[in-house]
């Protein structure tokens, strides 16, 4: 069965320090990874999509199929990245996503 | 481009009474789900469409809940009756379809009381 696991419901930093949001899967193909992304009071949103290999908003993810992770990293964290941030995987084609259970990113001035 | 629009916003109503969610997708999305939000967790799938046809159902509790997207446009989800189980957040969302993304909805917050 596909799964997404975010083990952090809650991660506070500092302005300006480091970011890395936690993102396990469990999957016996070969899914698409993608970070959504839900600022207070809009609409969830896609951040980037694995197959892009794109750096949104200075975010960047690398999928590890040997960890089976898709962590979403981000070398110096802004006060407008205070959000909540999904992982989601979801089999080639049109099937749909599935999402993990969040995590909560507050980033302290 | 006015996105995936819902409606109502919010939704507030007594067990055992029914309810209704309308979305109207992007012009040209093909493909439309309906997903489920409780507090603190992700949105899980209730229901995808495939311009009218129901193609994954399985998540969605057959008993209370039906869904319907005549003319493969816009779609409403039923709850009836409503228990107090059912609070969440349902979630509409779009897409071309294949490997494309999705475009969400607002969303309607629903509390049962």
């Amino acid at each position: 069965a596909q799964r997404v696991t975010q083990p952090e419901k809650l991660l506070s930093v500092f302005k300006g320090a480091p970011v890395e949001l936690k993102c396990n899967y469990s999957y016996s193909g070969s899914p698409e990874l993608f970070w959504y992304v839900q600022y207070s009071r809009q609409r969830l949103q896609l951040l980037l999509r694995h197959i892009s290999r794109e750096s949104i908003k200075g975010f960047t993810a690398d999928l590890n199929k040997g960890e089976t992770s898709f962590h979403l990293k981000k070398p110096f964290a802004q006060e407008e990245d205070s959000a909540m941030y999904y992982c989601a995987l979801k089999n080639s084609g049109n099937t749909p996503l599935v999402f993990g259970k969040g995590t909560r990113l507050s980033v302290i001035a | 481009e006015a996105g995936v629009v819902q409606s109502p916003r919010y939704k507030i109503i007594e067990k055992k009474q029914p309810v209704a969610f309308w979305c109207n997708p992007i012009s040209g999305h093909n493909t439309l789900y309906w997903y489920r939000q409780n507090l603190g967790q992700g949105p899980e799938l209730l229901i995808r469409y495939e311009n009218e046809e129901a193609v994954d159902d399985s998540q969605l509790p057959k008993d209370r809940f039906s869904a319907e997207r005549l003319k493969g446009v816009d779609s409403t989800l039923k709850i009836q009756p409503a228990e107090l189980g059912d609070s969440a957040v349902y979630l509409c969302a779009s897409s071309l379809g294949g490997d494309h993304g999705y475009t969400f909805g607002s969303g309607t917050r629903l509390t049962v009381v």
